[in-house]
Formats: structure tokens, sequence, C-alpha cells
């Protein structure tokens, strides 16, 4: 069946600019993370979403992000007045549920900020 | 509060001997602990849990990994490695009682097999 699907696979935005990331789970995982991953660093939370609603947002580093998942499957990541330390993978994965289950992640988007 | 540290930054083994990479945790409750297999460009994909029961777990591609409570590890292992094995390595925890659905990942092990 289909994985986790991510889009676009890279992309390339100014200092300054608006990126929307986005991120098509499984069906019927109820479970939606975000994660953010530097070069030789594990993947770092960013927000967990269980159905429609943001279950824990605690790993967003400032108010310039933000993520919804509207009807409770494709998911969008934006990222205001980006900075050059924005640049790394964003990883996204899902689960059937938020305790025991294993995620299953997208080949993740590139963002580099210049 | 939980964590996870995997020791090694990078793992070298020739192609047919036996392979492992090592984890180790803190946890206030029990662990929940995963591996996960990350190749170039690509997403990380799973490779095995450890929930309850049995401390040997068996997972994808002949690896397997072995919960030691007392030394709070969970080393994956596999007994005659692949030069396609190659790849980078991830533990994750996440702690059964600390109401939180979050795990939290090691920084990674690269295994390198030499043909």
């Amino acid at each position: 069946g289909a994985g986790v699907s991510q889009t676009p696979s890279n992309k390339v935005t100014e200092k300054g600019k608006y990126v929307e990331l986005r991120c098509d789970p499984i069906s019927g995982h109820t479970a939606l993370y975000w994660y953010r991953q530097s070069l030789g660093q594990g993947p770092e939370f960013l927000i967990y979403f269980q159905g429609t609603g943001a279950a824990d947002d605690s790993g967003l580093p400032n108010d310039r992000f933000f993520a919804v998942r509207p009807e409770g499957s494709v998911s969008t990541l934006k990222i205001q007045r980006t900075e050059r330390g924005d640049s790394a993978v964003y990883l996204c994965a899902s689960s059937l549920g938020g305790s025991g289950y294993e995620q299953y992640f997208g080949p993740g988007t590139r963002l580099t900020v210049t | 509060a939980q964590s996870v540290a995997q020791p090694e930054d990078q793992v070298n083994v020739a192609e047919g001997n036996p392979l492992t990479v090592k984890c180790t945790y803190s946890v206030s409750g029990n662990p929940y602990l995963f591996w996960y297999v990350q190749y170039p460009n690509r997403g990380l994909q799973f490779l095995l849990k450890y929930i309850t029961g049995d401390n040997l777990v068996k997972g994808s591609y002949g690896f397997e990994a072995e919960f030691n409570k007392s030394q709070t590890s969970f080393h994956l292992k596999k007994p005659s490695a692949l030069v396609s094995d190659s790849a980078l390595y991830f533990c994750a925890v996440r702690d059964e009682s600390g109401g939180s659905y979050i795990p939290t990942f090691g920084r990674g092990t690269s295994l390198i097999v030499h043909p």
C-alpha cells in the first residue's frame, strides 16, 4: 500500500519568506508527527496530532512555526519569516495510535534557506 | 523524563561477521523501545520494537534486539552482516508511564559493512 508522502522533496527559499510543507499520511493512521532532522542528528520532535487536534506542540521552536491537520488526514507545516537556521530535513511520520505503535516515516522535505 | 544514548557514532564490521549496535535508555516507568534504519536520502524505516513480553525481539531483514532491564539496554544485533545493511540506525524510547506519546530518538549510529 501507499506509504507516507511528503511534498515538495526539496525546497529552496530566501531568508524571510514563508514556506509550507505537506504531509500525506497512511490512510487510517490517526497519529501524525512532524520532526526536524539536521545532519548527524536524530529526528527532533516538533508537533504531534491525534486526529485533527494538535495533542502536543511542545517541540515547535518558536511562533514562526505552525502546523494544521484540518480533516485528520493531510497535514501542513508552515514556517513564517524563514531563517537560515531553519535549514534541515523535515520529516513526517504517522502511526495507528500514539502508544506502543511504530511510526512510518515519509522521505522528508529538505529545506534550504539562503 | 526519558532519554536514549547511542554511544557509538560509527560501527565497522566485515561482511559475514556478527554486528551489534548499542543503545541504552533512561525512563521513569516502563520503556517502549524501537529501532529504525535510515538509508541515504530516505525516511526512517521501522525495524523492530519491544513493548512487553519476550526480551528477545526479532524484526525485519534478520535483525534482532535484546531488552535488558538491569542494564537498561536494547542493543541491535544480526548474526551475519551484509554490505546492504550499511546505513544509519536510530534507537528510540518512550516512557510508558510518562503521559506523552512522543518518542525520544538517539543521535544515530552509522553502520558500515565492508566487503
